[in-house]
C-alpha cells in the first residue's frame, strides 16, 4: 500500500497570508491527525478528523481549522498566518475504529516570512 | 504533558545493539507503551508497541518490565542509518475521546557512530 501523502512538501508565504496544506492518508483508513513540530514546542497534536467529523482538537487558535472529504483525504487550514506558525506540519493516518497505530506523512514544511 | 521519561541523547556502536530505556511510572492498565523514530526533518516513524509482553519484530525489541513503569527499546545490530530521534509514547489502548492524540515528549537523540 502507498504511504500517506503530504502536499505540498514545501511553501514560503509572508505575514498575513492564508495557507492550505493537503494530506491522503493510507487507502482504507478513515483516520487523519494533524501535528505541528517547532524546535522550541516539539511535536503538538493539533486535530483529529475521522468520518468526516473533528473528533479530537488540540490546544490551538482557530486560525487553525481543517476539514475531511468523503474519500479521507484531509487538508488543514491557517489564516492570517504568523512568524510563529513557521513549523513541519505533519499528517498521521489510521483505520480509525480504535486506538490503532498511526503511520505519518513526510511532512510540509511552512516557512513565513 | 508526555508520561514518558527519556535520556535526551545515547551514543552507539555500528553493529552493537542500542539500548533505549523509557520511564512512564504513571502508566495505567489500558495503555500501550508505542516508540517512534524520527530522522532528521521526516515524519515519525512507527516501530513498535506493546501492552505487558515483550515485543519484536523486524525492526526492534521492546521489553517492558514487570510492573509496567519502564522498558527498553532494542535495536539489535544498529546501523548509521538508525541515528535518529526516538520517541516513547504511553497511549491508551481503546479508543475514547482522546486516544488519538499522540503526546511527543523531547525523545532520545540516538547517534550511531563508526
Amino acid at each position: 500500500k502507498a504511504g500517506v501523502t503530504q502536499t505540498p512538501r514545501y511553501l514560503i508565504k509572508t505575514r498575513g497570508q492564508q495557507v492550505t496544506l493537503s494530506c491522503s492518508p493510507i487507502s482504507g483508513h478513515r483516520s487523519v491527525s494533524w501535528y505541528q513540530q517547532t524546535p522550541g514546542q516539539g511535536l503538538q497534536f493539533l486535530f483529529e478528523y475521522f468520518s468526516e467529523t473533528q473528533r479530537n482538537k488540540g490546544n490551538f487558535p482557530g486560525r487553525f481549522s481543517g476539514r475531511q472529504f468523503s474519500n479521507s483525504r484531509s487538508e488543514m487550514n491557517v489564516s492570517t498566518l504568523e512568524l510563529g506558525d513557521s513549523a513541519l506540519y505533519l499528517c498521521a493516518s489510521s483505520p480509525g475504529q480504535g486506538s490503532e497505530t498511526q503511520y505519518f506523512g513526510p511532512g510540509t514544511r511552512l516557512l513565513v516570512l | 504533558d508526555a508520561k514518558t521519561t527519556q535520556p535526551p541523547s545515547m551514543d552507539c556502536a555500528e553493529g552493537r545493539a542500542a539500548n533505549l530505556p523509557c520511564n512512564h511510572s504513571t502508566i495505567s492498565g489500558n495503555e500501550y507503551v508505542y516508540w517512534y523514530r524520527q530522522i532528521h526533518s521526516q515524519g515519525p516513524q512507527y516501530i513498535i508497541h506493546g501492552l505487558k509482553n515483550n515485543e519484536t519484530n523486524e525492526m526492534a525489541s521492546l521489553i517492558i518490565t514487570e510492573d509496567r513503569k519502564s522498558s527498553t527499546l532494542i535495536l539489535p545490530h544498529a546501523t548509521l542509518r538508525d541515528t535518529a530521534v526516538y520517541y516513547c509514547i504511553v497511549r491508551e489502548s481503546f479508543y475514547t475521546g482522546t486516544a488519538s492524540k499522540l503526546t511527543f515528549g523531547t525523545g532520545t537523540r540516538l547517534q550511531v557512530t563508526l
